[in-house]
């Protein structure tokens, strides 16, 4: 069964620092671009990140450029998502999630596999 | 970034009703959206891509439309399971955007 996991969220001050990783089984890993969306408290979903299988390409929404950093682990099958200088506004549930093709093509893809989440508050 | 915009934003059903969701895109997508049903306290579920395309296990009774700019998620005949909040998402170009979602409620 294919499966995501996530973890690292929790309360974080304003301009803290949080790593966010999300565990991968049942699928070959490594084959598949990968990404976060997040949703904050009530609102709709934000596409945050995105990463390719072989991690030589990576795509960020302009509210998180230059403050997140996406990253994987081919060998333990997980991937990350490193937060910096968070503000009030980036409280949201995180999910990652999994493209439903395999290769390069994830330009023109949708995610069909999901993560629970992981509750991320950033608050003073 | 495309706009993606869903109508109505709430609306109350009963089980048994047909009911029809609404998206739109800000500029042409040929087929390039997906829907997803996403419950309270629950992560999305992937239903259709390509439109129209069900997603395997979803049942039969979602079906998917339209190309270009305008699209349409239809329930044939509601069930109580498919109260939810609905979503369209367009994968056309980066960023990919999700439209505001459609709740749809018991009557």
């Amino acid at each position: 069964e294919v499966q995501l996991l996530e973890s690292g969220g929790g309360l974080v001050q304003p301009e803290g620092s949080l790593r966010l990783s999300c565990a991968a089984s049942g699928f070959v890993f490594s084959t598949f671009a990968m990404g976060w969306v997040r949703q904050a408290p009530g609102k709709g979903l934000d596409w945050v990140s995105t990463i390719s299988g072989t991690a030589d390409t990576t795509y960020y929404a302009d509210f998180v450029m230059g403050r997140f950093t996406i990253s994987r682990d081919n060998i333990k099958n997980t991937l990350h998502l490193e937060m910096s200088s968070l503000r009030a506004e980036d409280t949201a549930i995180y999910y990652c999630a999994k493209f439903v093709y395999a290769g390069d093509n994830f330009g023109h893809d949708a995610f069909d596999i999901w993560g629970l989440g992981t509750m991320v508050s950033v608050s003073s | 970034a495309i706009r993606m915009t869903q109508s109505p934003s709430s609306f109350s059903a009963s089980p048994g009703d047909r009911v029809t969701i609404t998206c739109r895109a800000s500029q042409g997508i040929t087929n390039y959206v997906a829907w997803y049903q996403q419950k309270p306290g629950k992560a999305p579920k992937f239903l259709i891509y390509g439109a129209a395309t069900l997603q395997s296990g979803v049942p039969s009774r979602f079906s998917g439309s339209g190309s270009g700019t305008d699209f349409t998620l239809t329930i044939s005949r509601l069930q109580s399971e498919d109260f939810a909040t609905y979503y369209c998402q367009q994968y056309y170009s980066y960023p990919p955007t999700f439209g505001p979602g459609t709740k749809v409620e018991i009557k």
